[in-house]
């Protein structure tokens, strides 16, 4: 079965790092592309960042440029955001999504079920 | 950045209904767009990448077109598994890839 599963959300004060992994499963996870995706409470989807099948293309929304870090270790069929200086506005459910090609363009076949991060003094 | 702009925000139909949403882009993005789908407490779904191209598995009542700048999908029977919110999405242009700000789909 093809499948995503997030881990590492929690409640953490501002200022403070958390780091989020997604394990991948089902597919062969170095032939893809991988995005982070969030959704504040009630609201919308807002694109976080994606990484190339190589890592040799990374993006990042301009709201969490030089605050946060994606990889992934296709080893270990993983991918992680690691998210630095963090923000009451970055209090989000947290989704891991497939790209449907290695470039990462290719829109998203297939999602987790979200780790919500709760960012509150 | 390209913004992707949704309407309505808010649909309300009946079961049987041919429902149609719009997303205009801010600049052309050829064909680069994909629509999803997301009900409540789950994950979003992909249901049309390419504009038009329907993914695998999902009901053909589903549709696509557009380019450039304007998209519409289209659900040509709404069935009750339906009602959901719709959101757009732009891959021409990375990063950022936008979404758009979601219609809701509810029962009236």
């Amino acid at each position: 079965e093809v499948q995503l599963v997030e881990s590492g959300g929690g409640l953490v004060q501002p200022g403070r790092s958390l780091r989020l992994s997604c394990a991948a499963s089902g597919f062969t996870f170095d032939d893809y592309a991988m995005h982070w995706v969030r959704q504040a409470p009630g609201k919308g989807l807002e694109w976080v960042s994606g990484i190339s099948w190589n890592s040799g293309s990374i993006g990042y929304a301009d709201s969490v440029k030089g605050r946060f870090t994606i990889s992934r270790d296709n080893a270990k069929n993983s991918l992680y955001l690691q998210m630095n200086s963090l923000r009451a506005e970055d209090t989000a459910l947290y989704y891991c999504a497939k790209d449907r090609l290695w470039s990462g363009v290719g829109a998203f076949d297939i999602w987790g079920q979200g780790t919500m991060v709760t960012v509150s003094s | 950045d390209i913004q992707l702009t949704q309407s309505p925000s808010f649909l309300s139909a009946s079961v049987g209904d041919r429902v149609t949403i719009t997303c205009r882009a801010s600049q052309g993005i050829s064909s680069y767009l994909a629509w999803y789908q997301q009900k409540p407490g789950k994950a979003p779904k992909l249901l049309i990448y390419a504009a038009s191209t329907l993914q695998s598995g999902v009901p053909s009542r589903f549709s696509g077109s557009g380019s450039g700048t304007e998209f519409t999908l289209t659900i040509s029977s709404l069935q009750p598994e339906d009602f959901a919110t719709y959101y757009c999405q732009q891959l021409n242009s990375y990063p950022p890839l936008t979404f758009g700000g979601g219609t809701k789909v509810e029962i009236k």
